[in-house]
């Protein structure tokens, strides 16, 4: 089974400067999710969708990240404009909806804002 | 918010050594799960342990679980190289949809 897909693998921009990342999730998962991770912390969700709909976005920055999961299948996060702590990798999960249990991630995008 | 707490932060150990990492929680779980990442890398899934199981193995790991204590613990018998990494534990809430991750620990086996 192919794995959960996330490109770009890095990106480097300037503080200001917008940002998109793109996931695809395993096919039939319908729970997607997208963590923010800083460098030596944990994950820290910032959005979940089930199928095209979010199910929670209350610990994302909506004045400068937005993300979408149209079809209900794949999905982009974006950050305009950028700030310097936005600097972390951005993994993106997918999970089936039978339940509780172990998601899959990708390998994530690493962020650097200079 | 984090849920999980890890303990120790790091740890340092011989090639052959067993490690332990502990994982604490504030609120009521359905399951209790455990990923490893590589620097730089994803993070992959080790191990779940449901809120009704107290122990439970998977090769060189085993993992308990103590919903009375709120707690868990992650062992690693006979640790090898390879074996170096960040773990984490993460809680799926009895009323939630979705994982919370602690902090982590950071595992070094020295050759």
């Amino acid at each position: 089974e192919a794995g959960v897909a996330q490109s770009p693998r890095y990106k480097i921009i300037e503080k200001r400067q917008s940002v998109a990342f793109w996931c695809n999730p395993i096919s039939g998962h319908a729970t997607l999710y997208w963590y923010q991770q800083i460098l030596g912390q944990g994950p820290k969700l910032l959005i979940q969708f089930q199928n095209n709909g979010v199910v929670d976005d209350s610990q994302l920055p909506k004045d400068r990240f937005s993300a979408e999961r149209l079809k209900g299948v794949d999905s982009t996060l974006k950050i305009q404009p950028a700030k310097l702590e936005d600097s972390a990798v951005y993994l993106c999960a997918s999970s089936s909806p039978s339940g509780p249990h172990g998601y899959t991630f990708g390998s994530g995008t690493r962020l650097t804002v200079v | 918010s984090q849920q999980g707490e890890e303990d120790p932060q790091a740890l340092s150990i011989q090639e052959g050594e067993n490690a332990t990492m502990n994982c604490s929680y504030k609120t009521s779980i359905n399951n209790l799960q455990w990923y490893r990442q590589n620097s730089g890398r994803g993070l992959v899934h080790l191990i779940l342990i449901r809120s009704n199981e107290r122990e439970k193995h998977s090769g060189r790991l085993r993992v308990t679980l103590d919903t009375s204590k709120k707690s868990s613990s992650l062992l690693i018998t006979a640790s090898r190289a390879a074996d170096t990494a960040s773990y984490f534990c993460a809680t799926w809430e009895t009323s939630g949809s979705r994982l919370t991750f602690g902090e982590g620990t950071q595992l070094t086996v020295n050759p």
